[in-house]
């Protein structure tokens, strides 16, 4: 069975910062992974994925992950955040390399908090 | 851009009463999903649907909740006793082949009193 682990249920940050939500996995299978972003009221929205290839991940909205294999990580981060990117962002893994049953784990979500 | 769309996006209903959410996933989309998220956990699988059949379901998904295709653009969710511990925030979705992804609705938050 696999999990995910969010170390960090809440993060504030100020302005123009940087910042890294954490991600560890546990699966003994090989994963996709992705990060998700829910702004208040809103659903969910897929910030990025790995699925394969390079390790370094771009996103949407400036944002990055890096795929750790040895570590099981694959940490979130933005060189500079902005007020608009307060939201919970949810880490999540699927497990097994083919098919299209994207049956995910998610794991409990970061708030992020970006003050002025 | 194509999107899940749910309704409604707020109920309140009490103990005991029959629920269903409605979905209507992206229009070329082959497998359909509900997740659902109580106040601050996680979001937890329910139930995959393929080709008009459960592919799988989590133990949450008991002989309470069901899933249905009713024509050809509705995925619906029913919950025929409602309990205090339904309440949640439910998410359909929906993928179909190569797309590498799962697109999500915005949810509809069910309380139960």
């Amino acid at each position: 069975a696999q999990s995910v682990t969010q170390l960090d249920s809440q993060v504030p940050v100020f302005e123009e910062a940087p910042v890294e939500l954490r991600c560890n996995y546990s699966s003994s299978v090989s994963v996709y992974l992705f990060w998700y972003v829910q702004y208040p009221n809103q659903g969910l929205q897929l910030l990025l994925k790995y699925l394969s290839g390079s390790t370094l991940v771009k996103g949407i909205n400036g944002f990055e992950a890096e795929f750790n294999k040895s570590q099981t990580s694959f940490h979130l981060r933005k060189p500079s955040v902005h007020i608009s990117d307060t939201a919970e962002y949810f880490c999540a893994v699927k497990s097994g390399s083919g098919g299209s049953n994207y049956k995910l784990t998610f794991g409990k979500g970061t708030l992020l908090t970006v003050n002025p | 851009e194509p999107e899940v769309t749910q309704t409604p996006s707020h109920q309140v209903t009490q103990m005991g009463q029959e629920v269903i959410l409605r979905c209507v996933p992206i229009s070329n989309h082959l497998y359909f999903y509900w997740y659902r998220q109580i106040l601050g956990q996680k979001v937890e699988f329910l139930v995959s649907f393929y080709n008009n059949e459960i592919s799988e379901k989590s133990e949450i998904f008991d002989d309470q909740f069901s899933v249905e295709r009713p024509d050809g653009s509705n995925f619906t969710l029913k919950i025929r006793s409602t309990k205090l511990e339904d309440s949640a925030m439910y998410f359909c979705a929906s993928t179909s082949f190569g797309t590498g992804e799962l697109f999500f609705g915005e949810g509809s938050r069910l309380t139960v009193l």
